[in-house]
């Protein structure tokens, strides 16, 4: 089955840095790729996500790059504000329909001002 | 917006108690989902539905089990509590590719 690996687990910037969270994948059939945050006391809420078939993908601040060929994806944040600190998990799953998702371990990203 | 609600913010049981965790979601998904966060392990799937009365294990499904008697609720039960099953337990649901997270439910076993 799936197996996601996600690095680093902490995360500690200034604000106005930029954060990169890297995650790898072992099932090369799998083709969708979500990233979820997490904030303090709430449930894992959908940021950003991308497809096998697309290199990148930009969302204002946020963009995330998918390696296919070395089964990595990763997310970036840019001029990062105290409100993006929260736990960042990365997701990859072969898209059965169910959307059954293998979850990395998770990412705490503390932004200091 | 979607909402998922789970019953309960905070439960504390003892061993050998039959538990159950309610959950509700209000945009007629579908599918839907129990996981379990642990520290430094993420989210494993328990258990999830892509209909009504139909179920499927998920990762790690042992000591666990569902109901889905409707489509905007899906039960997470624990026959008979232990220890190790102290986790934050969330619920979510899904019609295509994004899942909705209720705001979990934190489990103590004692």
């Amino acid at each position: 089955g799936e197996n996601v690996e996600q690095h680093p687990s902490t995360l500690s910037v200034q604000e106005g840095d930029s954060a990169v969270i890297k995650c790898t994948y072992s099932d090369s059939a799998s083709n969708y790729f979500p990233w979820y945050k997490q904030e303090l006391g709430k449930g894992p809420q959908l940021i950003i996500d991308i497809r096998s078939n697309v290199g990148e993908k930009k969302d204002q601040r946020i963009a995330v790059t998918l390696n296919k060929t070395a089964k990595h994806f990763s997310l970036h944040i840019t001029e990062t504000q105290p409100e993006d600190s929260a736990v960042y998990f990365c997701a990859a799953t072969m898209n059965t329909g169910f959307q059954k998702l293998v979850f990395g371990t998770g990412t705490r990203l503390l932004v200091s001002p | 917006d979607v909402k998922v609600t789970q019953s309960s913010r905070y439960l504390v049981k003892r061993t050998g108690e039959k538990v159950f965790l309610e959950c509700v979601q209000d945009m007629d998904h579908e599918n839907m989902f129990w996981y379990r966060q642990d520290p430094g392990l993420g989210l494993r799937l328990i258990y999830f539905s892509y209909d009504v009365k139909m179920k499927e294990k998920g990762d790690i499904p042992e000591g666990y089990s569902v109901s889905r008697e409707k489509k905007e609720r899906f039960s997470l039960i624990l026959e008979s509590a232990s220890t190790n099953q102290t986790s934050m337990y969330l619920c979510a649901s899904s019609i295509r590719d994004s899942l909705h997270f209720g705001d979990g439910t934190r489990l103590s076993i004692l």
